[in-house]
């Protein structure tokens, strides 16, 4: 069964600080890995997809197959970056199935 | 585009009684799911409708829940009987069809059962 695993409950950094928010997910054919973000009284939304290669808001996410590896990268933290940010993951053409999350707080 | 719409935003129930939620996906999306947000974890599926057809819901605690997409449109979860650990947010996406990589998801329903 594929499971997503992002360790860390908080990070906080401060304002201009490199980001990064890990994931890691078990599965072991070929997955498709998203990050979606859910910023305060807003709803779940789609912030990148790893097929797409793209930067989103200057956040970026390499999929690493062999350290089974997602993790969620910004060189310069903002204060409007802070959120809830959440790794899922997708095989075939199922639903999604989601880390527990990480709460990104950058402070001034 | 208006977008996932979702009601009521906030229930609470006693254990043992009976609960039904509504979402009306974005007009055109072939496909709705109903996900089960836990505090402190992230959303889990619970049921997966393709039009008004169910493609997954092998996550769905069948004894108590049930959920129907009639006419491949609206769709309503219910829950009957709550039991305590049933207090959660449920939250429903939509997406244009399966296998599409962005769901939209609503503002999502909070139920505590006390």
């Amino acid at each position: 069964a594929q499971r997503v695993t992002q360790p860390e409950k908080l990070l906080s950094v401060f304002k201009g600080a490199p980001v990064e928010l890990k994931c890691n997910y078990s599965y072991s054919g070929s997955p498709e890995l998203f990050w979606y973000v859910q910023y305060s009284r807003q709803r779940l939304q789609l912030l990148l997809r790893h097929i797409s290669r793209e930067s989103i808001k200057g956040f970026t996410a390499d999929l690493n197959k062999g350290e089974t590896s997602f993790h969620l990268k910004k060189p310069f933290a903002q204060e409007e970056d802070s959120a809830m940010y959440y790794c899922a993951l997708r095989t075939g053409r199922r639903a999604l199935t989601f880390g527990s999350g990480t709460r990104l707080q950058v402070q001034p | 585009e208006a977008g996932v719409a979702q009601s009521p935003r906030y229930k609470i129930i006693e254990k043992r009684q009976s609960v039904a939620f509504w979402c009306n996906p974005i007009s055109g999306h072939a496909t709705l799911y109903w996900y089960q947000q836990i505090l402190g974890q992230g959303p889990k599926l619970l049921i997966q409708f393709q039009n008004n057809g169910v493609v997954d819901d092998s996550q769905l605690p069948k004894d108590r829940f049930s959920a129907e997409r009639l006419k491949g449109v609206d769709s309503t979860l219910k829950i009957q009987p709550a039991k305590l650990e049933d207090s959660a947010v449920y939250l429903c996406a939509s997406s244009p069809r399966r296998g599409e990589e962005t769901q939209y998801f609503g503002p999502g329903t909070r139920l505590l059962v006390l």
